[in-house]
């Protein structure tokens, strides 16, 4: 069955310091799509970052990278320079066939 | 702007009462998805819908039923509503064999 997993329930970090959120996935099909979200306390769901399965490379945006470890199943986010706006709720979760699942998710704390 | 909307923002209804809860997209995307957010449980997809007059079953979908008639709409409906059904209802799109999906900002239902 397919599965995304997210075992931190809750991260702190310093302002300025890089933080990684750990995500882990099952699936047998060989076309997949990994994906973070973010959803700070408004509530709303926030696309942040997105690697495909044959994709050679570690995608990034900005600030935000997946460290994508495929024979290990494994999708983390890093946060680099990590800012107070970046507290919140992180999802990953993984597409097949378009249809997303999710994780239970990681609440992210920023401090001074 | 293109943008994917849903409404009302806030519900609260009684037990055994019809409800239905509106999205709107202007991005012509012919991908769209109904979640619901339960603490715990992540996002869950409820519906879904690839195009015009398809829609399909997900994960959750006992109690709830979706009809598309046109790109821009997936109305989902609780056609009896139940206390279980109290959740935040996330509506999403995506374009045709495009994984990234867009998130509306969510439907708070409270079922009293």
């Amino acid at each position: 069955a397919q599965k995304i997993t997210q075992t931190q329930p809750g991260m702190f970090v310093q302002e300025k310091e890089a933080v990684t959120l750990d995500c882990t996935y099952d699936t047998s099909d060989p076309s997949y799509g990994l994906f973070w979200y973010k959803q700070p306390s408004s509530g709303e769901m926030i696309f942040l970052i997105y690697q495909g399965s044959y994709d050679q490379q570690n995608a990034t945006e900005g600030r935000y990278s997946l460290n994508f470890q495929k024979a290990r199943k494994s999708a983390n986010l890093v946060i680099s320079a990590s800012q107070l706006g970046d507290s919140a709720m992180y999802f990953c979760a993984m597409t097949l066939r378009f249809k997303l699942i999710f994780g239970t998710g990681t609440r992210l704390q920023v401090f001074p | 702007d293109a943008e994917i909307t849903q409404s009302p923002r806030h519900k609260i209804t009684e037990t055994g009462r019809q409800v239905t809860l509106a999205c709107h997209q202007t991005w012509n995307h012919n991908n769209m998805f109904w979640y619901r957010q339960d603490l715990g449980h992540g996002l869950r997809l409820i519906h879904y819908s690839y195009g015009v007059q398809d829609t399909n079953k997900g994960e959750v979908s006992d109690g709830y039923s979706v009809s598309r008639s046109n790109t821009e709409d997936l109305p989902l409906t609780l056609e009896s509503a139940a206390s279980s059904q109290t959740s935040v209802y996330f509506c999403a799109s995506s374009e045709t064999n495009q994984e990234t999906q867009y998130f509306g900002p969510g439907t708070r239902l409270l079922v009293l």
